[in-house]
């Protein structure tokens, strides 16, 4: 089965950081993936993280340790349109053929940037 | 290149009524993902398809729920007898290919099922 925790909200300030953990235990492990939804909106893409270690792309970072079973998402100099959800989300084995790129999402969490 | 397009957007049914909801994948794509995010909730995947061909269906409810990727035009996500529990917003997303470096999955903007 796959388990998938994250916590439900955080608030921040403006120009702050803000990091985001996300737990999992799943059966098989092809990848780890971090989404951001504004309220009503589709998700969009914002990293991913498939061997141990940081990846960073601008304000964003993302972290993975395979062993732990655990990934965080970075925020930094945060602004006020960073207020959204962040969802984390495991990628089943391809090898599984039946599993293909099925991704199995956490609950997201929402992050409220006051000024 | 356009993006995931859903239609409708918003769509009202009463109880006992039929839904169908349509996912255009993103031009080059080849493989179609649905998943339902009940209000303040993640999103659950339901099925996975490639064109004419059921992968994984996994998340898709026993009954009344059924998904089609025809050779030719969009994907459908067909609800049969709505009731109140499928309100939900409904996304879909394609991709390239499985496997590595096609793993991105872009999502269309959703339809929002509201059942009376």
């Amino acid at each position: 089965g796959q388990n998938i925790d994250q916590p439900t909200e955080m608030t921040a300030t403006e120009g702050a950081i803000v990091q985001i953990n996300c737990t999992y235990q799943t059966s098989g492990f092809n990848g780890l993936f971090w989404y951001q939804q504004h309220a009503g909106e589709a998700p969009t893409f914002l990293s991913y993280n498939v061997l141990d270690g940081l990846e960073e792309k601008g304000r964003f970072s993302s972290f993975l340790s395979r062993s732990k079973g655990y990934s965080y998402l970075l925020l930094k100099e945060l602004q006020m349109k960073d207020s959204a959800s962040y969802l984390c989300a495991v990628r089943a084995p391809v090898v599984i053929k039946a599993a293909g790129n099925k991704l199995t999402f956490g609950g997201g969490t929402r992050v409220l940037v006051k000024p | 290149n356009a993006g995931v397009m859903q239609n409708p957007r918003h769509l009202v049914r009463r109880r006992g009524q039929e839904a169908r909801l349509r996912c255009s994948p993103m031009k080059g794509h080849s493989h179609v993902y649905w998943y339902r995010q009940l209000p303040e909730e993640g999103l659950k995947f339901m099925v996975y398809l490639q064109k004419e061909n059921i992968i994984d269906e996994s998340g898709m409810p026993k009954e009344r729920f059924s998904a089609e990727f025809p050779k030719e035009g969009p994907s459908i996500l067909r609800i049969q007898q709505v009731v109140r529990g499928d309100s939900a917003a409904y996304f879909c997303a394609s991709s390239k290919t499985s496997g590595r470096p096609a793993y991105e999955q872009y999502f269309g903007p959703g339809t929002r099922l509201t059942v009376t």
